[in-house]
């Protein structure tokens, strides 16, 4: 198995512009987790879906940030516009609800981004 | 879900056994604890969880006290690649499926 793919890898964009994230999880996997990483803030969940639909949202700083999950094979984040306080590290996970151990969260190798 | 409490650093000599402690005094009876670690630049990874009893696996030991308010995560030979944050979670088995992440502990391992 591939793991979690999320593209791109690193993103520099300038304020304002619209940036989207993008997570393809581990096929079978019925959840699917964003999380956000910053120094000052350390790994923050942003929100999370269970088969496809959000399940709690309560983590996404503001309306700026939405995501979607129009299939189990894939998810957006998207962040528009920009903010240069949005620069951080963007992780993908995944899992599986009848895995043993439950709980156990599959991470994407993040998508740094930098807003200028 | 309950707090943890972890030493912020630790340091350990290659090849010696690193001990990494973490406290969760308020863990309820169906949470269990669970290890994560996150090496420089790369997400986390699970290791080990466990509810009351030690557990092992290939790649560490999980040992958690009678009364359930503390363990510790032994890496019994630490090698440079086990250098990252860990991370001790607690959660009910089963239910939401959220992992919430604290601060951690730095292991640097020396040569």
């Amino acid at each position: 198995d591939a793991g979690v793919i999320q593209s791109p890898r690193h993103e520099v964009t300038e304020m304002g512009q619209e940036v989207t994230l993008r997570c393809k999880p581990i096929s079978g996997h019925d959840y699917l987790f964003w999380y956000r990483q910053t120094m000052m803030r350390g790994l923050e969940l942003l929100i999370y879906f269970n088969n496809n639909v959000p399940i709690d949202d309560s983590g996404m700083p503001e309306d700026r940030f939405s995501a979607k999950m129009p299939n189990a094979s894939f998810s957006t984040l998207k962040i528009q516009p920009s903010e240069p306080r949005d620069s951080a590290v963007y992780f993908c996970a995944s899992s599986f609800y009848r895995s043993y151990p439950s709980g156990t969260q599959y991470f994407g190798p993040g998508t740094r981004l930098l807003v200028l | 879900d309950a707090k943890t409490t972890q030493p912020t650093s630790m340091d350990c000599a290659e090849g010696r056994a690193a001990n990494l402690p973490c406290n969760h005094s308020t863990i309820s009876g169906n949470e269990y604890v669970y290890w994560y670690r996150q090496i420089h630049s790369q997400g986390p990874q699970y290791i080990i969880h466990g509810l009351k009893n030690n557990e092992t696996n290939e790649m560490a030991s999980l040992i958690i006290t009678e009364d359930r308010k503390s363990s510790t995560l032994i890496l019994p030979h630490a090698t440079l690649r086990d250098t990252a944050v860990y991370y001790c979670i607690v959660r009910p088995q089963g239910g939401s499926e959220k992992l919430v992440f604290g601060k951690g502990t730095k292991l640097t391992v020396n040569p």
